[in-house]
Order: structure tokens, then C-alpha cells, then sequence
């Protein structure tokens, strides 16, 4: 199976910080990534997929990143509102592994 | 607008039990559409359980579920089902369907998931 692995665990940035999340994946997965915020007791929220593509009504401050192994999230100014915990998904194979997440708290 | 709900089959089982969730759509195309389940045991990730293609014809599992668990869908219906059998306490967790994002895709294809229900607490204890 492909594992999954993210970085850091947690992170506590300001209003206005730019905040980057990373990705790595156990073996090669082309493009195949997305990325989800989570809020707690909700279901995940699709922001990128295909690695860089933004999902329709996500703020264009999330980005996405990276190809093969490595991958990256990026929050260009963080708001708010972007508090959670932020996954990343391979779907190379059908498996789809996610990331253990990135939980995000805001200062 | 898209809509996923996990209507039934949540609830408290004892280990060893067994237990059918449903997940009814509205809103799409539910036909042209692969379909997933994902878990979350409390306080943990996500971990994809299962999926379905959209014609029922090719489903795949998590190891940690084969032979226990199995998908189905009833595209009459707009209803995707999970039927979880030998359930163990490593199984309590919230249970989401999910739907892929591209329509279409061959059953080799993998895909995001753009939909998600709002999942449904699955609890097995004595």
C-alpha cells in the first residue's frame, strides 16, 4: 500500500501568514493528490485536486502543489476561517490513502 | 444540490454483530458516478473502506475490511450500502459515503471525492 505522510502535525500560525503543509508519498503517484480541510463534526471538504487543481468556490488563497512524491499546501494568507485539520489523499491506487492530517489552529 | 445522506444503520453493535448503512443521493447523475466509503474512528484520520464503480459491476476493499464488509449500490434507488459483518471494537467510527468527483471514469480509474455525507456514528461494544 502507499503511505501517506504528512508535515508538520500541527501547526499555530497568524491572520495573514502565509502556511505551508507537506506531503510526501511512500512511492510514486504522478499527480494524483487532493487535498481536504476538516472541521470538527463536519465531513471533509474537497480544496485541490489532480495535485494543483482548485476546487470549484475554494478561495484562490489555497494551492496546491508538486508532482511524483512530494507535494505541498499552501494557505497564501491565512484566515479565520481556516482553522481544522487538513488531509492529503492519494489516489493513484484504488486504495486512496489519506495523510495522518495537519490540524491547524489559528493564533 | 448535491446531497449525500447516510439515513440508516448507525447506531451501538456488539462485537461479532453485524450492520447494513445505507447512503441515499440526490442531485447528480448517481449512475455515472463511483462511490466510496471513508471512516473515522473518534479522534483519528480518515480511512478509505470501499468503493463501488458506477454501474455496481467492480467494487475494492481496505485490507482491514476485506471478507467482512461489502458494497453495494441500487442505482434505482440512488442508494449506495455498506453491509459490515464480524464487526469488532477496531471498527467504531463515523462512517461517510462519499461520491468521486469525475463521472465516467473506468473502474481502473481513481478519482477525489467532491461529496461527502455527513456521516453516521457506527459504535461496536459490549
Amino acid at each position: 500500500d502507499i503511505q501517506m505522510t504528512q508535515s508538520p502535525s500541527t501547526l499555530s500560525a497568524s491572520v495573514g501568514d502565509r502556511v505551508t503543509i507537506t506531503c510526501r508519498a511512500s512511492q510514486n503517484i504522478g499527480g494524483w493528490l487532493a487535498w481536504y480541510q476538516q472541521k470538527p463534526g463536519k465531513a471533509p471538504q474537497l480544496l485541490i485536486y489532480k495535485a494543483s487543481s482548485l476546487e470549484i468556490g475554494v478561495p484562490s488563497r489555497f494551492s496546491g502543489s508538486g508532482s511524483g512524491t512530494e507535494f505541498t499546501l499552501t494557505i497564501s494568507s491565512l484566515q479565520p476561517d481556516d482553522f481544522g485539520t487538513y488531509y492529503c489523499q492519494q489516489y493513484d491506487s484504488y486504495s486512496r490513502t489519506f495523510g495522518q492530517g495537519t490540524k491547524v489552529e489559528i493564533k | 444540490e448535491v446531497q449525500l445522506v447516510e439515513e440508516s444503520g448507525g447506531g451501538l453493535v456488539q462485537p461479532g454483530g453485524s450492520l447494513r448503512l445505507s447512503c441515499v443521493v440526490s442531485g447528480f447523475i448517481f449512475s455515472s458516478y463511483a462511490t466510496s466509503w471513508v471512516r473515522q474512528a473518534p479522534g483519528k484520520g480518515l480511512e478509505w473502506v470501499s468503493v463501488i464503480s458506477a454501474s455496481g459491476g467492480s467494487t475494492k476493499y481496505a485490507d482491514s475490511v476485506k471478507g467482512r464488509f461489502t458494497i453495494s449500490r441500487d442505482n434505482s434507488k440512488n442508494t449506495v450500502y455498506l453491509q459490515m459483518n464480524s464487526l469488532g471494537v477496531e471498527d467504531t467510527a463515523v462512517y461517510y459515503c462519499a461520491k468521486d468527483r469525475h463521472m465516467g471514469l473506468l473502474p481502473t480509474q481513481n478519482d477525489a471525492f467532491d461529496f461527502w455525507g455527513q456521516g453516521t456514528m457506527v459504535t461496536v461494544s459490549s
